[in-house]
């Protein structure tokens, strides 16, 4: 079975600096699917940015960048500019990619990232 | 607006009744989902349906139950069998064709024991 771990569980960050969010997993798969998902004092969950294992690309939107090493199997989420607004709890999350899996997403337990101002 | 609706936001329940929590979405999304969070534990799956009047086990499936009749309801009910109940409840969907990859969620139900 699949296995997400992110072993912070709280992170704090100055307005306008960088932070980045650690996040490994566990699979025998080498097709996968992993998200990082945000959730404000709201409650509502969020996509952030995904990432396929079989792009070598790290992917970004706008000021949320991947660092995703596959054979290290770590996918940690990079910040940057962080703003007041991003105080949240963020969840790292991982799907299998094969066709009639169990369709579920596996989370980590989360970390909450405060922003001092 | 496409989106999720849960009801309600706040639900409380006494000792041996069921309780049903509704989960609509108008996205014409195919499958849909149903977890659990409970603080510090993240995210756990309870059930889920890839297709209407199916639905599978997820990981924490006892003392629940669902039903998928329409594509666009999977309301879930908590039985008096779910010994530890309190905790916030998320539904969301997701589309076929794509891998099913990407969840939309709702904006959940807190459930209470009184």
């Amino acid at each position: 079975a699949q296995t997400v771990t992110q072993s912070q569980p709280e992170m704090s960050v100055q307005e306008a600096e960088t932070v980045t969010l650690s996040c490994t997993y566990d699979t025998s798969e080498s097709d996968y699917y992993l998200f990082w998902y945000k959730q404000p004092p709201s409650r509502q969950m969020i996509l952030v940015i995904r990432q396929e294992a079989y792009k070598q690309q790290n992917a970004t939107e706008n000021r949320f960048s991947v660092n995703f090493q596959k054979a290290a199997k770590s996918f940690s989420l990079k910040i940057s500019d962080s703003q007041l607004g991003d105080a949240a709890m963020y969840f790292c999350a991982y799907r299998s990619a094969m066709a009639g899996a169990n369709s579920k997403l596996t989370f980590g337990k989360g970390i909450t990232l405060s922003v001092r101002p | 607006d496409g989106g999720i609706t849960q009801s309600p936001k706040y639900l409380f329940r006494k000792e041996g009744q069921n309780v049903t929590l509704s989960c609509e979405q108008n996205l014409n999304h195919d499958a849909m989902y149903w977890y659990r969070q409970d603080p510090g534990q993240g995210l756990r799956l309870i059930y889920y349906s890839q297709i209407v009047n199916d639905f599978q086990k997820g990981d924490i499936a006892e003392g629940y139950s669902v039903s998928r009749e329409k594509k666009e309801s999977f309301p879930l009910t908590v039985t008096s069998a779910q010994k530890n109940p309190t905790a916030f409840y998320l539904c969301a969907s997701s589309i076929r064709g794509t891998g099913f990859e990407k969840l939309f969620f709702g904006s959940g139900t807190q459930l209470s024991v009184l």
